[in-house]
């Protein structure tokens, strides 16, 4: 089983759409976790931290499920911008993080 | 504040030849910095990282090596560049929190002809 896992897409929605990511990790003793955002050939940008109790920033909300093992990210009111691949990222063992392959997002007219 | 700087932001090289990639951060002391690989849609594949000057710890078996010379300065480097060298390379840096997220360079897209 991957470290963390998931779904590639690419998810096709129109704008104004509500979309939402499920990731699933696979080590229980993680601690931290969090949603990256990737535009085609650049570098991954920190979207949000995830916690326990969850958190919405604006049109975003992240939810952590540790029970079973799984974190989500909400798009509300999808903008153009919002394109891009969404990478899910967890604590694993030493100083590293253990990054998802992303699951792309294509906001359509 | 923190800013990480990656150079050169492209780079076209020939089998065989060498490689050097520096990345820099400033605006914080003692960071752990980390090297990725990125192959064409593909994830992020950790290459080495370092928690202080002098500490590399190797990820994957490769005809790469790292160095970190200066606190905020990290090095990747080959003596001898293959084809599956080919890459985005990311550069990124965190405080010494193992809980907090990692931020990184603008990257070097290296194509091996």
């Amino acid at each position: 089983r991957k470290e963390v896992e998931q779904d590639p897409g690419p998810f096709n929605v129109p704008e104004g759409a509500t979309v939402a990511f499920n990731c699933t990790y696979s080590n229980s003793a993680s601690q931290s976790f969090f949603w990256y955002r990737q535009d085609c050939r650049k570098e991954p940008k920190l979207l949000m931290s995830v916690y326990s109790s969850g958190n919405e920033d604006g049109r975003f909300t992240a939810q952590l499920n540790r029970a079973s093992q799984y974190i989500s990210l909400l798009i509300r009111d999808s903008k153009l911008s919002d394109s891009a691949t969404y990478l899910c990222v967890v604590t694993g063992g030493g100083n590293k993080l253990t990054f998802g392959t992303g699951t792309q997002l294509k906001v359509e007219l | 504040s923190q800013t990480i700087h990656q150079w050169p932001a492209t780079l076209v090289q020939p089998v065989g030849s060498p490689l050097s990639l520096e990345c820099t951060v400033e605006g914080t002391s003692n960071p752990n910095l980390y090297w990725y690989r990125q192959a064409a849609g593909r994830g992020l594949q950790l290459l080495f990282y370092s928690v202080g000057i002098g500490q590399i710890s190797s990820e994957v078996p490769q005809n790469l090596s790292a160095s970190r010379p200066q606190d905020r300065q990290f090095i990747l480097s080959s003596k001898k560049l293959l084809l599956s060298d080919s890459g985005f390379y990311l550069c990124a840096w965190s405080v010494w929190d193992l809980n907090q997220p990692q931020h990184f360079g603008d990257g070097t897209r290296l194509s091996i002809l």
